[in-house]
């Protein structure tokens, strides 16, 4: 079954502050797709990026950044100089031929200015 | 315009009530969901919809029934709700099955308060 696991339940940085959200992730097929999901306190559930198990590039967008490592099955989230807006929920999620997203237990992050 | 929009937004109702929840998307997609979020933000997956079939039944109480018209639509309805149900209720769509092609779009959500 797959499965993801994001360890750290909840983050605190002061404003500036670089972060890394770790996930890891198990699954036995050798094509799957890896999420990330924002969710601000407004509850919505906003799409960052997607990632296929073929391409193991790493991503950058803006102040985000994307560590996706096969070897170690993770699947990183980081985000430069963090911004008191980025305070939100952080979902990992995987999805594969079973039809499905299965979502990590989320990491709360909260930037302090 | 919205692409998967969910109604209501805000569901306050007693126990024992049936009730629906209402999703719609505009996006041409084969796939619809619906994901539920209990109190300590855990995500989990109750249906799934390809071209108005069902593909995934989760584990989900008999209580919740989905129902999807046509495969721009998906509801959800619910008997005989109990405290346990309170969660909030998320819809999504996505191209082909399993996300695959470009990934998910979900709704904006439903928060269900059984009292």
């Amino acid at each position: 079954a797959q499965k993801v696991t994001q360890a750290q339940t909840e983050i605190s940085v002061v404003e500036k502050e670089d972060v890394t959200l770790d996930c890891v992730y198990e699954t036995r097929d050798t094509t799957y797709y890896l999420f990330w999901y924002k969710q601000p306190p407004s509850g919505e559930l906003v799409f960052l990026i997607r990632r296929n198990s073929f391409d193991e590039q790493n991503e950058i967008s803006g102040r985000y950044s994307w560590n996706f490592q096969k070897s170690t099955s993770s699947f990183n989230f980081t985000i430069t100089a963090s911004q008191v807006v980025d305070s939100a929920v952080y979902f990992c999620a995987l999805s594969e031929g079973a039809q499905k997203l299965v979502f990590g237990q989320g990491t709360r992050l909260t930037i302090n200015p | 315009d919205t692409a998967v929009s969910q109604t209501p937004k805000y569901l306050v109702t007693q126990m024992g009530n049936d009730k629906s929840i209402k999703c719609e998307q505009n996006l041409g997609h084969d796939t619809m969901y619906w994901y539920k979020q209990d109190s300590k933000k855990f995500l989990k997956i109750m249906f799934s919809y390809n071209n108005k079939e069902l593909i995934i039944n989760e584990t989900v109480p008999n209580r919740f029934s989905p129902k999807s018209p046509d495969k721009a639509h998906l509801n959800l309805h619910i008997n005989s709700l109990e405290l346990g149900d309170s969660a909030v209720y998320f819809c999504a769509s996505s191209q082909d099955l399993g996300g695959r092609g470009y990934g998910y779009t979900f709704g904006s959500g439903t928060r269900l308060t059984v009292v």
